[in-house]
């Protein structure tokens, strides 16, 4: 149980298109999704915080018109990299945490970005 | 400021040659202490979750255990496909969790 899946695994595109990315909880409902940004052989960096039905919370530093975040449903949230520039490649994971409270946050696959 | 820092930055393990990772913190208040396994170009995987010092978990060759400053993850005779980065996660009451740097385990066979 607890599985997160993304999509997709990976995507190239040209510098000023927009990407959006999928994170999916398959197998229970999540009140609360997160998104990470990871660099090379560093931890994780929280980007932001969504929440099903309200917008989202973003850490300091993080551009939300750059980065826009939709919480759809208690299964789903996108992430679109708006605009995108090289600068923004790097490796994206999600987590969900189910409804509830004390349980940890359960991590996609992550999707790698690659700006051309 | 909420703080997790991790110990040794990198390990290299014989086979079989035993070992501990240190996972240091200083939060406010501590809801819950995580570990993950993440292999290369993978998303974290998750381990156990700690709440209370002197609170233990196992699982096949890892033990994690806490006290009021730090956790250790134990690894008894370990094997290649242990190898990977393992990362501890803090959880404070009414924020979000914070993470430490993470460890990379090699295991030569």
């Amino acid at each position: 149980g607890a599985v997160v899946s993304q999509h997709p695994s990976w995507v190239i595109c040209k510098s000023g298109t927009s990407v959006k990315i999928e994170c999916r909880s398959l197998d229970f409902q999540a009140t609360t999704m997160f998104w990470y940004r990871q660099f090379p052989k560093q931890s994780l960096m929280l980007m932001a915080t969504s929440n099903e039905g309200s917008k989202a919370t973003y850490e300091q530093g993080v551009e939300k018109d750059k980065f826009l975040i939709n919480h759809a449903s208690l299964t789903l949230s996108t992430l679109t990299v708006t605009s995108a520039h090289p600068e923004d490649s790097s490796f994206y994971i999600c987590s969900a945490a189910p409804a509830g409270g004390r349980e940890t946050q359960y991590f996609g696959p992550g999707t790698r970005l690659l700006v051309l | 400021e909420d703080q997790v820092t991790q110990s040794p930055e990198a390990l290299r393990l014989q086979e079989g040659e035993s070992s501990s990772l240190n996972c240091s913190y200083t939060v406010s208040g501590l809801r819950g202490l995580f570990w993950y396994r993440q292999d290369p170009g993978k998303g974290p995987e998750f381990l156990f979750t700690l709440y209370s010092a002197g609170e233990e978990k196992e699982k096949e060759r890892l033990k994690a255990t806490l006290t009021k400053k730090e956790s250790f993850l134990h690894i008894t005779a370990p094997k290649p496909e242990d190898s990977a980065t393992y990362l501890c996660a803090v959880q404070v009451y009414g924020q979000n969790f914070v993470f430490g740097p993470g460890t990379r385990l090699s295991v030569l066979p």
